[in-house]
Formats: C-alpha cells, structure tokens, sequence
C-alpha cells in the first residue's frame, strides 16, 4: 500500500516564488494534515481538512494556503516564499474517529528557500 | 492550543543502558499517542495510552499514562542502536480532528 504520498521529496526556492507541494492518500480517510517541522520544534500544524469540503487553520498558518482537491488530496500552496518557510514539510491523513485514532505520515518535502 | 512539553530535548547514550523520556502538559488529555520518527521518514504510531495510571509495553518499550492524565512517560530497557530517532508524543481533541505534537525527543543509541 503506498499510503500518504508527498511530492516532490525536495525543493529550492528563490524567495518570493510560489510553489504548490502536493499530497495524497488511498486509506479512504475523511481527514487530512499539513505539519512543519523545525529543528527542536516538533510538528506544528498550518492547515487541516476534517473532512473533503472543509479546511480550517491550525497554529502556523500564515504564508500558505490549502485546497481539498477531493477525498484523495490535500495541496499546500506557497504563494510567495520566505526564508522563514525553510522546513520540513509532513502532510498526514486519519480517519475521522475519536482521540485514539492513528494518524499516517508521507515522507516529507524538504524545502529551502534562498 | 494545549502544550506538550518533552523533556529532555536530546539524549545520547550507549547501547544496553536503560532510560526515560517524559511528555508533560498542564491540561488534562483523554489520551496521548506516542510517535517514533526515523531519519527521512514520517512519524510512525507506537502506542495510544487512554487510561490514568495506564502501562502499556511493546518489546523493550513501556509506556505510562500519569494518573492525573497530564503527563505520560517512555521508557527503553537495554536500548539498541535501531531506537535511534525523533519521539513524539500527541494528542488528537476528540471534537476538532487536530493533533497536536509535543516538542520532540531526540534520541541516539551509540554501539
């Protein structure tokens, strides 16, 4: 099973372009994540879709915006890059269950921006 | 935004000695989940713990839940080198759909 699949795996941007990074899960899950990840930071969410139709802000949203292309796919789009946008970037997917349920991570997208 | 705090940030040890990892928050959760996060990989799920006082064991791993249910704890016996990576422990609110992550340990095992 492929799972959470990201693309692409890694990107240099010169700051002010914009970029999309993609995201896409065959688990059937309602619900879809976008993480970064920074050094002594742990995971901080920018946008999240509870389920297809819906999207809503998480902690860091500024800077990106997110389409929920359909059951499958959930885009983070970078409008104007910023060296503060360097990260690792996670999308994960869940089903819509309760507290105790798992969330599946892709493999990240390594992002400079220069 | 409820805050897990992980302490400590790194840790570096020799294979075969024991240790703790601690996730703590000043709020009360229905659950924590822990996470392991190898070297250019995702997080991958370990264990939900959803119990106060809850110890949950995988191999050389136990898990505790405090009976508060603020704060949960990871220990290791005997460590080997495959331990090696980030840990993470999350809580997912049972009305929003979001997880949130604590800060991250890093851990590596020495041969």
């Amino acid at each position: 099973n492929a799972g959470v699949t990201q693309t692409p795996k890694f990107q240099v941007l010169k700051t002010g372009q914009s970029m999309t990074l993609q995201c896409a899960q065959d688990m059937n899950h309602n619900s879809m994540y976008w993480y970064r990840q920074d050094p002594g930071m742990g995971l901080r969410l920018i946008y999240y879709s509870a389920s297809e139709g819906t999207t809503d802000k998480g902690e860091v949203p500024n800077g990106y915006n997110v389409s929920r292309l359909n059951k499958r796919e959930f885009s983070l789009r970078l409008e104007s890059a910023a060296p503060s946008q360097t990260s690792v970037y996670f999308c994960a997917s869940s089903e819509a269950g309760g507290a105790n349920t798992e969330a599946f991570f892709g493999q990240g997208t390594r992002l400079t921006v220069v | 935004t409820q805050l897990l705090e992980q302490s400590p940030q790194f840790l570096s040890i020799q294979e075969g000695e024991n240790l703790t990892v601690y996730c703590n928050s000043s709020s009360v959760f229905s659950s924590l989940q822990w996470y392991r996060q190898e070297p250019g990989e995702g997080p991958v799920l370990l264990v939900t713990v959803v119990t106060g006082g809850e110890v949950k064991k995988l191999k050389r791993l136990t898990f505790q839940f405090g009976d508060a249910r603020k704060d949960s704890s990871l220990h290791i016996t005997a460590a080997q080198t495959g331990d090696t990576g980030l840990y993470l422990c999350a809580h997912r609110g049972s009305g929003t759909y979001k997880y949130i992550f604590g800060t991250g340990t890093r851990l590596k095992v020495l041969a």
